[in-house]
């Protein structure tokens, strides 16, 4: 299905483990985001990623460590949960070029919700 | 330092009322505006957006308002029906920062029949 997936949909782990959240779009839009969505505090960015090979730091970025080799995935890894890590992951793209060039659209995946024990 | 308040946190409307949802920044660098509203279960969706060079954006029964001078805009659903139901998210970006959004933390919506 064309859009963008995230997986998995839910996951519960234990303190301590390697946690990674998978994100695939298939618009290739340039840009592509994690957000991490907590009551109270809205959406706030993890990281995010102009491009292929270019990622950088949002507002919450510790803890966390993304990658991008190819412009459809953008996986977020937890390299070590912690209970306050406990959220819901949002996962967003946008395009760049053309009609939307100047909109600021962001198009979201329907989250990840992590649990850490 | 949070760069868009957002407010109310919550907010009940009658079915047929008005909601209306503000939000206030600081950065006068900010140029587009968007409001977000999302679903249980389901990310966020664009609802309507509006740049400074327009005081006023209306889209059905959506309309924002917009206030240059007092760093403030707000969102105004008229005629407000349950299914309008969600929480919604105002948000501020910059062209020359490449639209990365800042959130406000988001208002709950909930219209009762």
């Amino acid at each position: 299905d064309a859009g963008i997936t995230q997986s998995p949909r839910y996951k519960i782990t234990e303190t301590g483990r390697q946690v990674t959240l998978m994100c695939h779009q298939t618009w290739s839009h340039s840009y592509m985001f994690w957000y991490r969505q907590d009551l109270g505090h809205g959406l706030r960015l993890i990281y995010y990623s102009a491009a292929a090979d270019i990622t950088d730091k949002g507002e919450v970025p510790d803890g966390y460590v993304v990658s991008r080799s190819k412009t459809e995935n953008f996986p977020l890894t937890l390299e070590s949960a912690t209970r306050s890590q406990t959220s819901v992951y949002f996962c967003a793209s946008r395009e760049t070029s053309g009609r939307a060039k100047n909109t600021g659209e962001l198009f979201f995946g329907e989250g990840s919700r992590l649990t850490v024990l | 330092q949070q760069q868009v308040k957002q407010s109310p946190q919550s907010l009940i409307v009658q079915k047929g009322g008005i909601s209306i949802i503000n939000c206030a920044y600081e950065n006068t660098a900010f140029d587009y505006f968007p409001w977000y509203q999302q679903f249980p279960g389901k990310g966020p969706a664009l609802l309507i957006a509006i740049r400074p060079d327009v005081s006023e954006k209306k889209e059905g029964r959506f309309t924002i308002s917009f206030n240059k001078s007092a760093k403030q805009f707000s969102l105004h659903i008229m005629d407000s029906q349950p299914g309008d139901s969600a929480t919604y998210f105002c948000a501020a970006s910059t062209s020359g920062g490449s639209y990365i959004p800042t959130f406000g933390r988001g208002t709950s919506l909930i219209v009762h029949p």
